[in-house]
């Protein structure tokens, strides 16, 4: 089956824009997940949805925001762009439920370059 | 709180050689452990993960890792490695809050590089 569809795959804002990325689970899945990946500091969680409702949430300011659809479908936004928001934005969705121990299967990511 | 350590920022290997990827963790409660792979441009994709049972756990590839409880650490070893391992490899670990989710805390990563 499909495996974590993330778009666009690359993209250039400038600084003070806004914008959102897109992300489609693994069919049945209900858990997704965002990660942000930079070279300083390595992979750190933003959020995760489930059923449509954050479940938890990282230590990010609240320029980054994300949403779930009915279909499981997320998207997350970030507003008021600065440099250091360039990354790769990795997303991953899981089965529902809340077992700690179900794999998280990720999406290649949307690379984000801030200029 | 969790947080995870890796403790080689890189390993450079000759093809066909056996290879040990370190990770230590420090958690309050107990945990589940995952390794997975980034390769170039790609996302990643899970190796293998610990949940309970066989401290010995294989994964894809021909990798497998150890779980020590007593030394709070998640080894990934393969026996002979390929040019195509060459990719970053993250440790990670997942609280495990009574069946609660928790999210994955990743360590830096290590670049695996082998060499012919």
């Amino acid at each position: 089956k499909a495996g974590v569809t993330q778009t666009p795959r690359y993209l250039i804002k400038t600084r003070g824009q806004q914008v959102t990325l897109s992300c489609s689970p693994i069919s049945g899945h209900r858990s997704v997940s965002w990660y942000q990946q930079t070279p300083g500091q390595g992979l750190q969680f933003l959020f995760e949805y489930f059923s449509e409702t954050q479940r938890n949430k990282g230590n990010f300011p609240g320029r980054f925001s994300g949403r779930q659809f009915s279909n499981s479908r997320s998207e997350m936004n970030v507003s008021t762009l600065e440099l250091g928001d360039s990354a790769l934005y990795l997303c991953a969705s899981s089965l529902a439920g809340r077992f700690s121990g179900n794999t998280i299967y990720f999406g290649e990511g949307s690379w984000l370059t801030v200029v | 709180a969790q947080s995870v350590t890796q403790l080689d920022s890189q390993v450079p290997v000759f093809e066909e050689a056996p290879v040990e990827l370190r990770c230590n963790y420090s958690s309050s409660v107990s945990v589940y452990l995952f390794w997975y792979v980034q390769y170039p441009n790609q996302g990643l994709q899970l190796l293998l993960k610990y949940l309970s049972g066989s401290t010995l756990v294989k994964g894809i590839n021909g990798f497998e890792a150890e779980f020590n409880k007593s030394q709070t650490s998640f080894h990934l070893r393969k026996p002979s490695v390929h040019i195509s391992d060459t990719a970053e490899y993250f440790c990670a670990v997942r609280g495990n809050y009574g069946g609660s989710q928790g999210n994955l805390i990743f360590g830096k990563g290590t670049k695996l590089s082998v060499k012919p």
